[in-house]
């Protein structure tokens, strides 16, 4: 089956460093998403990517789809320490799969 | 507008034992789908229900049974529990497929097995 690899597993920065999250699928995907989960907390969408080579930005943070469709990043520039968390890829194939498939996570803790 | 919410929070259970977690969804969605996520791991699908049908299941065994009402809101029920279904239970809705549409978690069920 489909499965979602990211790494790293886990990131430990300084504060105003930047960071960077890799997800790889084993199969080609219709769209991947992103969600952060704070510790103690459940997962929080932050953005879905569908077009080959796509790139979304939302403040500080820099979303890309690989052109094959099969990878993904997540660039943090200039961390803070409200950044911590857990940063999940979560991709679906599209047809008439209607799940998504998750990474591991990579855990990122920022020093102040 | 009230989020996607669970219940109850937290639950303690031993090996053998049922379990029915209950979710209601975020208004105006008609999507469930429910996680286990281990402590350390990304969230597992372990199905999804939409008008009042199971449209997919993951690689969970037939004691995960699951459950949509008319009203959209859903149950997840745990048969025979083992030590290894411990984890946290996440319910996310979504209008429509999660694969195409955002999907909204709620806050979880910790289920312990002793």
């Amino acid at each position: 089956g489909q499965q979602v690899m990211q790494i790293p597993q886990y990131q430990h920065v300084q504060e105003g460093e930047d960071f960077t999250t890799y997800c790889n699928s084993s199969t080609t995907l219709s769209n991947i998403q992103w969600y952060k989960q704070r510790p103690g907390g459940h997962p929080v969408f932050l953005i879905q990517l569908v077009k080959s080579g796509e790139v979304k930005k939302q403040k500080r943070l820099t979303f890309q789809f690989g052109e094959a469709k099969k990878n993904s990043s997540l660039h943090i520039t200039a961390t803070q320490t409200t950044d911590v968390g857990t940063y999940f890829c979560a991709g679906n194939s599209g047809g008439s799969n209607y799940k998504l498939t998750f990474g591991k996570g990579t855990l990122l803790t920022v020093n102040p | 507008d009230a989020g996607v919410t669970q219940s109850p929070t937290h639950l303690i259970k031993t090996r053998g034992q049922q379990v029915t977690l209950r979710c209601s969804p975020k208004s105006g969605h008609d999507t469930v789908s429910w996680y286990q996520q281990a402590l350390g791991q990304g969230p597992q699908f372990i199905f999804q229900y939409y008008e009042e049908e199971e449209r997919q299941r993951g690689n969970f065994p037939d004691r995960f049974s699951g459950h949509q009402f008319p009203n959209y809101s859903s149950e997840l029920n745990v048969n025979a529990l083992l030590l290894g279904d411990s984890a946290l239970y996440l319910c996310a809705s979504s209008l429509g497929p999660p694969g195409a549409y955002t999907q909204y978690f709620g806050p979880g069920t910790r289920l312990t097995v002793l």
